[in-house]
């Protein structure tokens, strides 16, 4: 299956700084995703991005808050700047993936997370 | 996409079925159905998904009514580490403009004890 990476795992920034995430899939993929989960919710997709064209953000979300970056096929980057109590969640990327002729290239498949504290 | 409607939690018995509902009554022609589960501390991993007719993987089975306006996943023999968030998600195919977008609802909590 594909392999979604994130870095960092988890991270405690300071109010009013900003921290860039970053996501590595094992194969190339047209579209990413990057999703927010906030302590004991639902996922919400803040943004599609997609290679060598802007990010496309949903309904609450904005570019200067959550700049992303998707240099290629294989790794994007979401930032989420000058931050506040309320970042406080996980941020996930995600990424349809044909992993092989065994999967269904409907599959989605998701990073791990990264777990954001502002104090 | 389609807004989807789950029991907020369930129980089950570790080595019994477990049957998690969904319904999807707006779901239109083109919509799949798709579920998910999320382990805690973890990112959601893909489960299964169908069109309209009945789907059976390594992990569970799909059974969608004939009005597709329903659907049930069912876990044949339950452990203990399929306690988990299970999320029932209705979306385009391949294709449609929203491909690859997921609409999470609140999901289904499966409490799988001993």
């Amino acid at each position: 299956s594909a392999v979604i990476s994130q870095k960092p795992s988890r991270d405690i920034c300071q109010r009013g700084t900003s921290l860039t995430i970053q996501c590595q899939v094992d194969s190339q993929v047209t579209m990413m995703f990057w999703y927010r989960q906030q302590p004991g919710q639902s996922l919400t997709l803040i943004a599609t991005a997609n290679q060598g064209s802007e990010a496309t953000y949903e309904s609450g979300f904005v570019i200067d808050k959550f700049p992303i970056s998707r240099p290629n096929l294989t790794f994007s980057t979401l930032t989420v700047s000058n931050m506040s109590p309320e970042d406080s969640s996980i941020y996930l990327c995600s990424a349809p993936t044909s992993g092989g002729a065994r999967l269904s290239y409907n599959e989605q498949f998701f990073g791990p997370g990264t777990r954001l504290t502002v104090l | 996409d389609a807004k989807t409607t789950q029991p907020p939690s369930m129980d089950c018995a570790e080595g019994r079925a477990a049957n998690l509902p969904c319904n999807h009554s707006t779901i239109s022609g083109n919509e799949y159905v798709y579920w998910y589960r999320q382990i805690h501390s973890q990112g959601p991993q893909y489960i299964i998904h169908g069109l309209k007719n009945n789907e059976t993987n390594e992990m569970a089975s799909l059974i969608i009514t004939e009005d597709r306006k329903s659907s049930t996943l069912i876990l044949p023999h339950a452990t203990l580490r399929d306690t988990a968030v299970y999320y029932c998600i209705v979306r385009v195919g391949p294709g449609g403009t929203s491909y690859g977008k997921l609409t999470f609802g609140q999901g289904t909590i499966l409490t799988v004890h001993p």
